[in-house]
């Protein structure tokens, strides 16, 4: 079975800093990883997704996402954050072959974007 | 707005109410998922309807009941919960294809259920 680490609950930053929100996973398979965004009182939101290909994934808000096979990560990075970024932030992973295709989540980093 | 409706956003009950929760999604989407999400802790998938029909059920206590009239609609029936229950819960749905990478959910905004 899959699992996935966040290792960081909170994350503050100030408005215009870089941030970087890291995600471990495991598998003996090969994995499709994923990371979902939660704004207050909201569902969560599909943010980017690495499916194969390129390892850097980029979404259209400014994130992006490398996969690292032989680290076994997937972390969330971006540049210049803005207040509105302020928001729960999920990894998931799920197995890439077979029935079995549930996702697995973390435990989610918040991510609070001080002015 | 997902696609994803659920209905009460919010909830309190107590251990003796029977009450229900109700997601709705008009996407065409043809696999359903409910999902407990408690503070700090990983989401928990509890129930999944594939084409109406559950298939997998991630040993959910039996007061937390599931129901799939259709593709379309997903009820959590509950009846005698104890406070730990407290928490939020997710519906979500996806098509199922055979084309990598369909397990993109789509999640509706949650129902915050309280139990007194």
């Amino acid at each position: 079975a899959q699992s996935v680490t966040q290792l960081d609950s909170q994350v503050p930053v100030f408005e215009e800093a870089p941030v970087e929100l890291r995600c471990n996973y495991s598998s003996s398979v090969s994995v499709y990883l994923f990371w979902y965004v939660q704004y207050p009182n909201q569902g969560l939101q599909l943010l980017l997704k690495y499916l194969s290909g390129s390892t850097l994934v980029k979404s259209i808000n400014g994130f992006e996402a490398e996969f690292n096979k032989s680290q076994t990560s997937f972390h969330l990075r971006k540049p210049s954050v803005h207040i509105s970024d302020t928001a729960e932030y999920f990894c998931a992973v799920t197995v890439s072959s077979g029935s079995a295709r549930q996702l697995t989540f973390g435990s989610g980093t918040q991510l609070t974007v001080l002015p | 707005e997902t696609g994803v409706t659920q209905t009460p956003r919010h909830l309190v009950m107590g251990m003796t109410n029977k009450k229900s929760l109700k997601c709705e999604q008009h996407l065409g989407h043809n696999a359903m998922y409910w999902y407990k999400q408690s503070a700090k802790k990983p989401l928990e998938l509890m129930f999944v309807y594939n084409f109406k029909e559950q298939t997998e059920n991630n040993s959910v206590p039996s007061r937390f009941s599931p129901e799939c009239p259709n593709s379309s609609h997903l009820f959590l029936h509950l009846h005698t919960l104890q406070p730990e229950d407290s928490a939020l819960y997710l519906c979500a749905s996806r098509i199922i294809t055979g084309v990598a990478g369909a397990n993109v959910l789509t999640f509706g905004a949650g129902s915050r259920l309280t139990v007194l």
